[in-house]
């Protein structure tokens, strides 16, 4: 199956400073990209979904000044927090997709556990 | 309204039975497709099982299978035989497209499946 990884696993760090995630698409080229936001014990709350190349489209209440979603090529997107505060702090998790047949499957990487002190 | 209901926080299941894992869903789309996933508690997204809209035949995958009701717009996911193995949460979730080729995945709040030795 496709796959998909996320680097990186698990980050801390102080309250101010930015945080990159990256989200790669290891065997297929990805149509989208999907980012997804995850509080502990709750479902998978859609941030932003972005196409390679074009700006991402951003769900309503997600800032998107504080978090810039970059998805330069077909196998890569950036998710950065900018000015990360405590109640940034969640699992960040994307997915990647791409036309096969009927389905429009989403591929998950394994998330990103950020914790801001 | 919600556009997709678990209405099954938590369910118990004793090992090689089955047991049925409840989805509504909402929509004014004819076409969209329903997903489930597994999330065990290492945070990773399984796929389970995809369901087209005009599906006329319940999708399987080996011990999973969906039972799809289109007119009530349910999904309900059966697990035949089940194991240890199958403890975790599971979403169902539901895409939907837009005009501009936006897609949007909307996630339920997951039902927490623990089987019982």
């Amino acid at each position: 199956g496709a796959v998909v990884s996320q680097h990186p696993s698990r980050v801390i760090c102080k309250s101010g400073t930015s945080v990159k995630i990256e989200c790669r698409s290891l065997d297929f080229q990805a149509t989208t990209m999907f980012w997804y936001r995850q509080f502990p014990k709750q479902s998978l709350m859609l941030m932003a979904t972005s196409n390679e190349g074009s700006k991402a489209t951003y769900e309503q209440g997600v800032e998107k000044d504080k978090f810039l979603i970059n998805h330069a090529s077909l196998t890569l997107s950036t998710l950065t927090v900018t000015s990360a505060h405590p109640e940034d702090s969640s699992f960040y998790i994307c997915s990647a997709s791409f036309p096969r047949a009927l389905v429009d499957e989403q591929f998950f990487g394994p998330g990103t556990r950020l914790t801001v002190l | 309204a919600q556009k997709i209901t678990q209405t099954q926080p938590g369910m118990f299941v004793q090992e090689k039975e089955a047991v049925t894992l409840d989805c509504t869903y909402d929509t004014s789309d004819q076409s969209y497709g329903l997903f489930w996933y597994k999330q065990p508690s290492s945070g990773e997204m399984i796929f389970l099982i995809y369901q087209g809209s005009y599906d006329e035949q319940n999708a399987t995958e080996g011990r999973y299978s969906l039972n799809f009701q289109k007119a009530r717009k349910s999904a309900n996911l059966v697990i035949s035989a089940s194991q240890l193995g199958d403890s975790a949460m599971y979403f169902c979730a539901m895409r939907e497209s837009f005009s501009g080729g936006y897609q949007k995945v909307t996630f339920g709040t997951g039902t927490k499946l623990q089987v019982i030795p």
